[in-house]
């Protein structure tokens, strides 16, 4: 298995392009989500998703967008990049246990964007 | 507000010391906790978790102790060697609430030969 995979690893957007980060896993896990990470921070959750189809937001998803058409990819939109959106994001997925073993997320290696 | 934080921001032992990594939670109703670790340049790993209906969890050289009293968890690394060098980030979740984790700020592990 590939585990959490993430494209591209670096970009650069000049202020009010738009562009797509993407995020797939292979492990069938339900749940999916994007985190930012910002210097000297933890991760702050964008938006997430239980299951293809149905998406929810986060604690920042003003100025992202994400659709969930199938379980293994979770894309986040940009829409008009603005170097407050400068960070690094993480995609991460984790699986669904009856009964609630454990709610481990698996976490991509990341793409660092820089928006000037 | 809900938050999940830590007490100190940079940690530095000696190799094969004992390092305590401590992490303070404000929602009483938080139930689920993990233990992440970040290299640097790549995604957080999971190290261990616990349930709030625990109060301590071992498993390969690391300890996890939960004090619901207080809202204080704390994450024991044994012998600690120079690969645990990392910045180490407590998160939280409710059992029955969504599957996406709140995060602690992280507190950075540095580890003298």
């Amino acid at each position: 298995n590939a585990g959490v995979t993430q494209t591209p690893k670096f970009q650069v957007l000049k202020t009010g392009q738009s562009m797509t980060l993407q995020c797939a896993q292979d492990m069938n896990h339900e749940y999916m989500s994007w985190y930012r990470q910002d210097p000297g921070m933890g991760l702050r959750l964008i938006h997430y998703s239980v299951g293809a189809g149905i998406t929810d937001q986060g604690e920042v998803p003003n100025g992202y967008n994400v659709s969930r058409s199938t379980t293994e990819d979770f894309p986040l939109r940009l829409l008009s990049a603005a170097p407050s959106q400068t960070s690094v994001y993480f995609c991460a997925s984790s699986y669904s246990t009856l009964g609630g073993a454990t709610y481990e997320q698996y976490f991509g290696p990341g793409t660092r964007l820089t928006v000037t | 507000g809900e938050s999940v934080g830590l007490h100190l921001p940079t940690l530095s032992v000696q190799e094969g010391d004992n390092s305590i990594i401590n992490c303070a939670y404000s929602n009483s109703a938080s139930d689920y906790f993990i233990w992440y670790k970040q290299e640097s340049g790549k995604g957080p790993q999971f190290i261990i978790d616990i349930r709030s209906n625990m109060d301590k969890r071992q498993g390969q050289r690391v300890t996890v102790l939960l004090n619901k009293t207080v809202k204080h968890l704390s994450l024991q690394i044994a012998a600690t060697q120079p690969g645990d060098s990392a910045v180490y980030f407590c998160a939280e979740n409710h059992i029955t609430g969504r599957r996406a984790l709140t995060f602690g700020s992280g507190t950075r592990l540095q580890v003298q030969p």
